[in-house]
């Protein structure tokens, strides 16, 4: 079946602009997740989806950063006013429900900021 | 908040088995322990994942300690397609049926032919 898919692949986009990443989970996957992974760094979690709710949006690096999921399936992350360490690969991963099963994981969006 | 703490980088022989750890001390009784581990270039994937007893499947075992403070991944024989960044997570169902992930910073696996 299916896995999990991001778009665009690829992004650069002038500082100050705004961008939108999109994910598309596994079909019946409640539970949605986003992650950033700068360049030679590890996963750094943003935010997770429960259904369509973000229970806990701490973990957004500033309010620049939000994301909203509709009927419980596509997922979008914008970036407002994007600077340069925005630039980084934005990784998408979907679970059929939260901790007691694996996530799966989207090719990601590489995000350039110039 | 619970945290987990991974060595930075390790090194095996091709064909030899590999144990790598994560310490966990402040694990709850709701945490899940997952692996994923991430190839060069390539999103991350998952490996194995416990909650107290040990796991067993077709590309690793997972070891977790009595008292649950710590856990290690085992690849019985590892390849030169095992080389990647191995990531340890706690994933936790809060009171709340809130999800929060703790990640460790990842283990570098190289293997020597």
């Amino acid at each position: 079946g299916a896995g999990v898919s991001q778009s665009p692949s690829n992004k650069v986009t002038e500082k100050g602009k705004d961008v939108e990443l999109r994910c598309d989970p596994i079909s019946g996957h409640t539970a949605l997740y986003w992650y950033r992974q700068s360049l030679g760094q590890g996963l750094e979690f943003l935010i997770y989806f429960q259904g369509n709710s973000a229970p806990d949006k701490s973990g957004l690096p500033s309010d620049r950063f939000s994301a909203e999921r509709t009927g419980g399936s596509v997922s979008t992350l914008t970036i407002q006013r994007t600077q340069q360490e925005d630039s980084a690969v934005y990784l998408c991963a979907s679970s059929l429900l939260l901790a007691a099963y694996e996530q799966y994981f989207g090719p990601g969006t590489r995000l350039t900021v110039t | 908040d619970a945290k987990t703490t991974q060595p930075n980088s390790m090194e095996s022989n091709e064909e030899e088995p590999v144990h790598l750890p994560c310490n966990h001390s402040t694990i709850s009784g709701t945490d899940y322990i997952h692996w994923y581990r991430q190839l060069p270039s390539q999103g991350p994937e998952y490996v194995i994942h416990g909650l107290t007893s040990n796991v067993n499947n077709r590309m690793a075992s997972l070891a977790i300690a009595e008292d649950r403070k710590s856990s290690t991944l085992i690849l019985h024989r590892a390849t030169l397609r095992d080389a990647a960044v191995y990531y340890c997570i706690l994933r936790e169902i809060s009171n709340f049926g809130n999800e929060k992930l703790t990640f460790g910073t990842g283990t570098r696996l190289t293997i020597i032919p």
